[in-house]
């Protein structure tokens, strides 16, 4: 069966500073990952996604994410926060299952960025 | 990325009533998801909808509590029947794309409050 972990329920850290927010999978086959964020009171918006090729993926508001398959992990990444990063982020895995294309998702990670 | 409107952003409603929210998308998508968050929560998948065919629902949601329409390839509803206390949750529409790497978007949801 399919799924993610993010071990982090909460993540500090200074404006300025390097970010990381954790997620680990399992998945048989190929691994389909992705990143969301969700800032107060919206829906999810899409930050970046891993599907195959080179392993640092770059995506929006100069996030990151680094896959690594031998530890089966994807983690998102920023060299600089910023206090409007402050939000919940989610990772997901999407794969087939009786062919409905579902996404897993995390349990999410609230990131503070502290001024 | 397709931009989705969900209806209404929040409600508060009364125990044992139903409430109807609508999803419309700006272009044509095979496949509608319907997601509850509940405080705090990731996202959990309460059905698929597709056109032309009855939902799909997830383990613990039954469709006598929550119908689904999907009436054309641009829109969608999900009803919450005799709503509790416990229903009281965001609910969030979302459409991806037919292949496996293509992420999903999401509207800004439904929070939704029972008393």
């Amino acid at each position: 069966a399919q799924s993610v972990a993010q071990p982090e329920d909460q993540v500090n850290v200074a404006e300025g500073n390097p970010l990381t927010v954790k997620c680990t999978y399992s998945v048989s086959g190929n691994p389909y990952l992705f990143w969301y964020v969700q800032y107060p009171n919206r829906g999810l918006q899409f930050l970046l996604k891993y599907i195959t090729g080179d392993n640092l993926v770059k995506g929006s508001y100069g996030f990151e994410a680094e896959f690594n398959k031998s530890q089966t992990s994807f983690h998102l990444k920023k060299p600089s926060a910023l206090v409007s990063d402050s939000a919940l982020y989610f990772c997901a895995v999407r794969g087939a299952t009786s062919g409905t294309y579902k996404y897993i998702f995390g349990t999410g990670t609230r990131l503070k960025v502290l001024a | 990325s397709a931009v989705i409107s969900q209806k209404p952003s929040r409600d508060i409603c009364q125990r044992g009533t139903s409430l109807t929210i609508q999803c419309q998308v700006d272009s044509q998508v095979t496949m509608m998801f319907w997601y509850r968050q509940q405080p705090g929560q990731s996202l959990t998948l309460i059905a698929t909808a597709n056109q032309g065919s009855e939902a799909t629902y997830e383990s613990g949601f039954v469709i006598d509590k929550f119908p689904i329409s999907r009436p054309n390839l641009t829109f969608s509803t999900l009803t919450v029947s005799n709503m509790s206390p416990e229903d009281s949750s965001i609910y969030l529409c979302s459409v991806g794309g037919q292949g496996y790497d293509q992420p999903q978007h999401f509207g800004d949801g439904t929070r939704l409050s029972i008393l």
